[in-house]
This record gives C-alpha cells, sequence and structure tokens, in this order.
C-alpha cells in the first residue's frame, strides 16, 4: 500500500531563517505530488505541483519555492521566512492516474 | 475561478441525529468531488471521491450526492456520533493538463455531543 510521510509535525522558527520541509511518498512510482497551506481561518491553499523529478509549477507567488530531486521526494523551502508564511503545510500525492488525493499529516509552522 | 462554498461553517448536534453537510462550487465542468475529514492540528483523511458521472457514494453511515449541473454536493452522515466530531471538507478537482487541481472550501465543524 501507499504511504505518505512529512516531517517534521511541528517547527517554530525565527523570521529570516531558512526552511525546509520534506515529504516523501512510499508504494508508488511517478506520483503527482503537491504541496498546500492551510492558513488559521482559511481554506487549503495550492502552493505548489510537481509531475516529475525537476518539475515544478507555483501556483501563487509567494516567499516559498520547491523542489523535486526524487521521484517520491518532494521539498519546500525558504531562505528567508516571514511571518505570513506561518500556517499548516500538508503535502499530498494523486493517487492512481492522479484522481484522488491523499494528504501527509502536515507541518505546523510558526514563525516568531 | 472555481469557488468552494460550504454551509454551515459550524453545526452542533446531539448524538444520535442524522445530518446534512452543503458544498457548492461555481464551475460544473469539474473532474471528480472529494469529501475530506480533518481532525484538529492532523491531515486530511478522505472519505468519499464522486466522479463526475456519479449521482451518489456510499460509505457505511456516510452518503455523498452530486449535482453537477446545479454545482451542489451533499455529505449525508446517519446517526451521528460523537467520534464524528471533525472538520469536514468538500474540495473539487479539475483536470489541467497532466496534473489536477483541488479547489477546497473552508469547511463545515462538526460538533457531536452526548
Amino acid at each position: 500500500s501507499q504511504t505518505i510521510h512529512q516531517w517534521p509535525a511541528t517547527l517554530v522558527q525565527p523570521v529570516g531563517s531558512p526552511l525546509s520541509l520534506e515529504c516523501t511518498v512510499e508504494g508508488t512510482s511517478n506520483p503527482n505530488l503537491y504541496w498546500y497551506r492551510q492558513a488559521a481561518g482559511r481554506g487549503l491553499q495550492l502552493l505548489f505541483y510537481s509531475v516529475g523529478i525537476g518539475q515544478i509549477s507555483s501556483e501563487v507567488p509567494q516567499n516559498l519555492s520547491a523542489s523535486r530531486p526524487q521521484d517520491r521526494q518532494f521539498i519546500l523551502s525558504s531562505k528567508k521566512l516571514l511571518l505570513s508564511d506561518s500556517g499548516f503545510y500538508l503535502c499530498a500525492w494523486g493517487g492512481w492516474l492522479d484522481t484522488e488525493a491523499f494528504f501527509g499529516q502536515g507541518t505546523r509552522l510558526t514563525v516568531v | 475561478k472555481q469557488e468552494v462554498t460550504q454551509i454551515p461553517a459550524a453545526l452542533s448536534v446531539p448524538e444520535g441525529e442524522n445530518l446534512v453537510l452543503n458544498c457548492s462550487f461555481t464551475d460544473s465542468a469539474i473532474y471528480n468531488l472529494q469529501w475530506f475529514r480533518q481532525d484538529p492540528g492532523k491531515g486530511l483523511t478522505s472519505l468519499l471521491l464522486i466522479q463526475s458521472s456519479q449521482r451518489e457514494q456510499t460509505s457505511g453511515r456516510l452518503n455523498a450526492s452530486l449535482d453537477k449541473s446545479s454545482g451542489r454536493s451533499t455529505l449525508y452522515i446517519a446517526a451521528s456520533q460523537p467520534g464524528d466530531s471533525a472538520t469536514y471538507l468538500c474540495a473539487v478537482r479539475n483536470r489541467t493538463g497532466t496534473a489536477s487541481k483541488l479547489t477546497f472550501g473552508t469547511g463545515t465543524r462538526l460538533q457531536v455531543t452526548l
């Protein structure tokens, strides 16, 4: 069976510090991968998606970037965090033929 | 641009009641619709997936319906239990090239009381 892992579960970072969140999927190959952010009181917003190694599409302009160095690894990064980057970050993969989303357990990021 | 609305935003019911959560979307050209459950501080758990050609889907005490032409879906929960307390999210999927994009509603926060 397929599983998706995200870490860390929680993170407190000072403004201006770098960020690296990692997501990996097991039990499948060449998955479509997604990063979402859930801000307090708001719905989930799609940040990035990737259909293959090295292929990144950005949905919204922001202080973050994404990379896909390996088939089943998706990384969310920032060089310098802003207060507005605080939120709950969720990684997802699209299932067989990218028709159903399966989510990781999320990372709660607090920028102080 | 696809927009998804969920009503009500919050709901509190006594245990045993049947309830309906509503979801509406503005662009009916969807690929499918997915209902999720989210417990506080946790990720999303997929509950039901309805393809655009389907009218409804059932899993245990949950039944989801889809009226694509009118841009509406409902999630029916029968005989609610305290363990059903969570936030329920509706998301519609549109295809774009080799990927698909989910647009989420802001959710209905459900509390089932003893």
